[in-house]
């Protein structure tokens, strides 16, 4: 079974000033799927970035960018020029593509990013 | 493009009342995923539809909640009779089901909060 770890339940930030998330994961596969979720307090979870393992290249989504570290099993987040709106908690999420369509996906702890003003 | 629907978005019922919560997905998507989701927690899967087939319910405690896709469309997920600690956000997701894709990206609604009192 998989696991995912969020070591850091709460960080807090600046406004415009650069944060990272940390996520450590478990597996043995070696083809998987890796995505940071923000879920702001009206619960709506959304999407932020998506990385595939096979890929060694860094995902990028304009301020967000992740830094994937393979055989360390590390999937950090990093968001630049944090805006308020940024303000929420963060989920790490594994995947193991499954050979029929969708598979689950878990989930760490989540992190509570607070940017203040 | 409508995103995930559910209703209703909050619930309080007395333990032992049965609950039920309704999901509309994506339009076109065939993969349909109920999570629940504890306070300060990831969620977790309960169950995954492939059109009208749970293909992946083993997280899903039998004795008491039950799920139907009767037309692969919409989404019923029931707990009767509810406990105390089914208190919890029930999120409802979806994605395309594209044949040969296991690794769909998940778009989630806004979610039920279900208080059992």
């Amino acid at each position: 079974a998989q696991t995912v770890t969020q070591s850091q339940p709460e960080m807090s930030v600046q406004e415009a000033e650069t944060v990272t998330l940390s996520c450590t994961y478990d597996t043995s596969e070696s083809n998987y799927y890796l995505f940071w979720y923000k879920q702001p307090p009206s619960r709506q979870m959304i999407l932020v970035i998506r990385q595939e393992a096979y890929k060694q290249q860094n995902a990028t989504e304009n301020r967000f960018s992740v830094n994937f570290q393979k055989a360390a099993k590390s999937f950090s987040l990093k968001i630049s020029d944090s805006q308020l709106g940024d303000t929420a908690m963060y989920f790490c999420a594994f995947m193991k593509p499954e050979e029929t369509s969708g598979s689950r996906l878990t989930f760490g702890e989540g992190t509570q990013l607070t940017v203040n003003p | 493009e409508a995103g995930v629907v559910q209703s209703p978005r909050y619930k309080i019922i007395e333990k032992k009342q049965p609950v039920a919560f309704w999901c509309n997905p994506i339009s076109g998507h065939n993969t349909l995923y109920w999570y629940r989701q504890n306070l300060g927690q990831g969620p977790e899967l309960l169950i995954r539809y492939e059109n009208e087939e749970a293909v992946d319910d083993s997280q899903l405690p039998k004795d008491r909640f039950s799920a139907e896709r009767l037309k692969g469309v919409d989404s019923t997920l029931k707990i009767q009779p509810a406990e105390l600690g089914d208190s919890a956000v029930y999120l409802c997701a979806s994605s395309s089901g594209r044949a040969g894709n296991g690794a769909d990206t998940q778009y989630f609604g806004p979610g039920t909060r279900l208080t059992v009192l």
